[in-house]
């Protein structure tokens, strides 16, 4: 159990279009969702934490207006990166933490979407 | 938060136990050691976790020093499929806390 999916694992959109990267929780509940963005050598960063029903917070140093994270189900949550330019190429993962559970390791991260602005 | 040393990479022997080191000398009562490795291009995975006692699972082992300033994730029996970054991450268990990723180290697994 405890599968996360991402849609999609690979997407190509040009310059100042929006794309949205679905989260999906498969076999368990997700309150709580996180966005990581990742570039090549680099760590992960975090982006911002969304919990169902709820507005996202965002990270210092994040647009939220450029980044929108929508959490509207307990098992999906949506990342949209608006108006997009080469720069946010990234890999953008996010992880879901078991609903009612509250240990930090009870988070299990989806594979990835590679995301490439041209 | 405490912050933890790791070193950038390490080679290890396929067959051989890979002992990965991580340094966390402010850690406080309360922090627990975790640990996550990320193969190329997909998300992490979750490997193993600690207070201040050793443990062990499927994957891997994990040595707490007794003053808790320092940690060593070991895999006993390395093999190609262990290549990876291996972080190791400090943090409280209370609910806001969220998992911040360092540099990690890079393992590379020989035949």
């Amino acid at each position: 159990g405890a599968v996360v999916s991402q849609h999609p694992s690979r997407v190509i959109c040009k310059s100042g279009t929006s794309v949205k990267i679905e989260c999906r929780s498969l076999d368990f509940q997700a309150t709580t969702m996180f966005w990581y963005r990742q570039f090549p050598k680099k760590s992960l960063m975090l982006m911002a934490t969304s919990n169902e029903g709820s507005k996202a917070t965002y990270e210092q140093g994040v647009e939220k207006d450029k980044f929108l994270i929508n959490h509207a189900s307990l098992t999906l949550s949506t990342l949209t990166v608006t108006s997009a330019h080469p720069e946010d190429s990234s890999f953008y993962i996010c992880s879901a933490r078991r609903a009612g559970r509250t240990s930090l390791w009870e988070q299990y991260f989806g594979p990835g979407t590679r995301l490439t602005v041209t | 938060d405490a912050k933890t040393t790791q070193p950038p990479s390490m080679d290890c022997a396929e067959g051989r136990a890979a002992n990965l080191p991580c340094n966390h000398s402010t850690i406080s009562g309360n922090e627990y050691v975790y640990w996550y490795r990320q193969i190329h291009s997909q998300g992490p995975q979750y490997i193993i976790h600690g207070l201040k006692n050793n443990e062990t699972n499927e994957m891997a082992s994990l040595i707490i020093t007794e003053d808790r300033k320092s940690s060593t994730l070991i895999l006993p029996h390395a093999t190609l499929r262990d290549t990876a970054v291996y972080y190791c991450i400090v943090r409280g268990r209370e609910y806001g806390n969220k998992l911040v990723f360092g540099a990690g180290t890079i393992l590379r697994v020989k035949s």
